[in-house]
């Protein structure tokens, strides 16, 4: 089954304890992109990959860091979590420019 | 400042009837909508999509509707089912390749 595969799926952690969230897309895609969802904000773009070794920053991206070392894999990294990091967190890839966006199912993070 | 907007945070509908969600822009140069559907602990969901070439696009039940001049576009529902309770987001690339900009999302439920 074609996926976006996020984990874990929930996660709550202290301030400053660094974390990483995993993603990974069974399909092959070149495009894999992060977006946060916060309430009344919609979801707003962190970090986005074009390909293997290409990331580059979208609207919201301090605090956050990512790597792109394989094609499938996109993890979300926070190295010092603060409390505004707390959000549903969404990894999501593409087949091509203009195809819609795969979604995975969400990791809600609480940093306290 | 949000370049895409839902002003309708929530909507109530009877089974049966019609559910219009409605999607604001600011950009005239936009020419490329879709809309997600999110049902809770999920990632949204492609639903439909519209190039501004057209002024309508139907998929089944599925209908977007786009005013250019107004800067407008709608999602309609016919005949609504429980079923289609869920989050919709109206998205656009906003003529970049590497993200979507998203709105704030409708909950619509739907009554039995």
């Amino acid at each position: 089954e074609a996926q976006v595969t996020q984990n874990p799926r929930y996660l709550i952690t202290v301030t400053g304890k660094k974390l990483t969230v995993t993603c990974s897309q069974n399909m092959n895609h070149e495009y894999m992109s992060w977006y946060r969802q916060d309430p009344g904000l919609g979801l707003r773009q962190i970090y986005y990959s074009m390909n293997v070794e290409v990331t580059d920053k979208g609207d919201v991206p301090e605090g956050y860091k990512v790597s792109r070392k394989e094609k499938r894999n996109f993890p979300l990294i926070l190295e010092s979590p603060s409390p505004n990091q707390t959000s549903l967190y969404f990894c999501a890839s593409r087949a091509y420019t203009g195809s819609p966006l795969h979604f995975g199912n969400g990791t809600r993070l609480t940093v306290t | 400042d949000q370049q895409v907007k839902q002003n309708s945070p929530s909507l109530s509908v009877q089974e049966g009837r019609i559910s219009i969600l409605n999607c604001d822009y600011t950009n005239s140069m936009f020419d490329y909508f879709l809309w997600y559907k999110k049902y809770p602990a999920e990632g949204p969901t492609f639903l439909i999509s519209i190039s501004s070439i057209k002024d309508k696009n139907e998929d089944g039940r599925f209908t977007v509707f786009l005013n250019k001049s107004a800067k407008h576009l709608s999602l309609h529902i016919v005949p609504s089912q429980p079923g289609d309770s869920a989050v919709y987001f109206c998205a656009t690339p906003g003529g970049a390749t590497n993200k979507l900009i998203f709105g704030t999302g409708t909950l619509l439920a739907v009554q039995p």
